[in-house]
């Protein structure tokens, strides 16, 4: 059963606009960690943002920030103020349990940005 | 530079040969892994290390193997059982049990079976 599901396969948003990447989880561990990356056409994984189970406040890096709702077990990628680089893969990520360093990945959202 | 370093970039081989794909880090991370990555698939996890002498099978682990018999390497043989081994390659590794464990990945490897 898959666990990431990322419902949108590509996006097209206007340069300079917040856009929102859509990812939910499936697990019954109380504690797990979210991660989203970024894979330009280069092919290389880029980290971007992480939240954990416990954190409270939801995650924000830079023009990344991460809306956390638990209840409904989602972890949507926001990204404020578009840019021509944020062109790219978008993949979402989980850590299920405190012993187990097993991470599966969603199958991506490909975001283009338009000028 | 402390990173990972897959080799070789590009590979191609004939159907029925065993390939072995390199994956070293010098990061001083426990944890090492092998992902595969197809278009429309995202990363499926092939195998997992958590420490030296140890792995475990992800979600895909059918027609590969894998070894840790050093923390800073994780090789993976693609081998002639795989039915289709045409594919991305990505090693990554992580710190465990503290932090975020984030992995950190390497630039990957491609595969061609012809």
């Amino acid at each position: 059963a898959q666990k990431i599901t990322q419902t949108q396969p590509g996006m097209f948003v206007q340069e300079k606009e917040a856009v929102t990447l859509d990812c939910t989880y499936d697990t019954s561990d109380q504690s797990y960690g979210l991660f989203w990356y970024k894979q330009p056409s280069s092919g290389e994984m880029i980290f971007l943002i992480y939240q954990g189970s416990y954190d409270e406040q939801n995650a924000t890096e830079g023009r990344y920030s991460l809306n956390f709702q638990k209840a409904r077990k989602s972890a949507n990628l926001v990204i404020s103020a578009s840019q021509l680089g944020d062109s790219a893969m978008y993949f979402c990520a989980m850590r299920e349990g405190d012993r187990d360093d097993k991470i599966i990945f969603g199958k991506g959202t490909r975001l283009h940005i338009l000028p | 530079d402390g990173g990972i370093t897959q080799s070789p970039k590009y590979l191609f081989r004939k159907e029925g040969q065993n390939v072995t794909l390199s994956c070293e880090q010098n990061l001083n991370h426990d944890a090492m892994y092998w992902y595969r990555q197809d278009p429309g698939q995202g990363l499926r996890l092939i195998y997992y290390s958590q420490i030296v002498n140890d792995f475990q099978k992800g979600d895909i682990a059918e027609g590969y193997s894998v070894s840790r018999e050093k923390k800073e390497s994780f090789p993976l043989t693609v081998t002639s059982a795989q039915k289709n081994p045409t594919a991305f390659y990505l090693c990554a590794s992580s710190h465990s049990g503290s932090g975020t464990g984030e992995l950190f990945f390497g630039e990957g490897s491609r595969l061609t079976v012809l």
